[in-house]
């Protein structure tokens, strides 16, 4: 069974300072990995996905993130956050044999002036 | 535009009763879900359907039920059995395609049990 950890429940950080949010998971078969955003009182919406090819994946408002094979890890990373970058992440995982995508606990990002 | 759609927003209930929570997609996406929120638990799936007229549990199924008897809806009914049901539930869809997808997610629904 798939699982996925994310280490950090909230993560405070100042404005412009870089932010890096852990994800783990755990699977006994290749995966698919993403990051969504959740603004208060919302749906989610995708940041970005790992499919396959290049490790390093970019996505929107200047996210990017880290496939590690080896680590078993997907940490989602921005060189300068902003106010509006306040919400929750969420990584999620699916295994290449079904449609059934697990959701990490989520990080609570708070960007302070 | 096209997207999901969930009704009501804000619900409140009685404990006993019944509630059904509507989910609406006009992506012509064969797949959709629903999710239940808590605080600090992340999402947790409830149902899922990968086309019309079937569907799967997810890992908290209990007290919960769903039918798919059209592609564009997937209503969730919060039964009197579910011991817990304040929370916020979300809807989604995909394309179907081994867990490649993207998942386009409603607004939620917040249910309330008084």
């Amino acid at each position: 069974a798939q699982s996925v950890t994310q280490l950090d429940s909230q993560v405070p950080v100042f404005e412009e300072a870089p932010v890096e949010l852990r994800c783990n998971y755990s699977s006994s078969v290749s995966v698919y990995l993403f990051w969504y955003v959740q603004y208060p009182n919302q749906g989610l919406q995708l940041l970005l996905k790992y499919l396959s090819g290049s490790t390093l994946v970019k996505g929107i408002n200047g996210f990017e993130a880290e496939f590690n094979k080896s680590q078993t890890s997907f940490h989602l990373r921005k060189p300068s956050v902003h106010i509006s970058d306040t919400a929750e992440y969420f990584c999620a995982v699916s295994d290449l044999m079904d449609d059934k995508i697990i959701f990490g606990k989520g990080t609570r990002l708070h960007i302070l002036p | 535009d096209g997207g999901i759609t969930q009704s009501p927003k804000y619900l409140f209930r009685k404990e006993g009763q019944n509630v059904t929570l509507s989910c609406e997609q006009n992506l012509n996406h064969d797949a959709m879900y629903w999710y239940r929120q808590d605080p600090g638990q992340g999402l947790r799936l409830i149902y899922y359907s990968q086309i019309v007229n079937d569907f799967q549990k997810g890992d908290i199924a209990e007290g919960y039920s769903v039918s798919r008897e059209k592609k564009e809806s997937f209503p969730l009914t919060v039964t009197s059995a579910q011991k817990n049901p304040t929370a916020f539930y979300l809807c989604a869809s995909s394309i179907v395609g081994r867990g490649t997808g993207e998942l386009f997610f409603g607004e939620g629904s917040r249910l309330t049990v008084l």
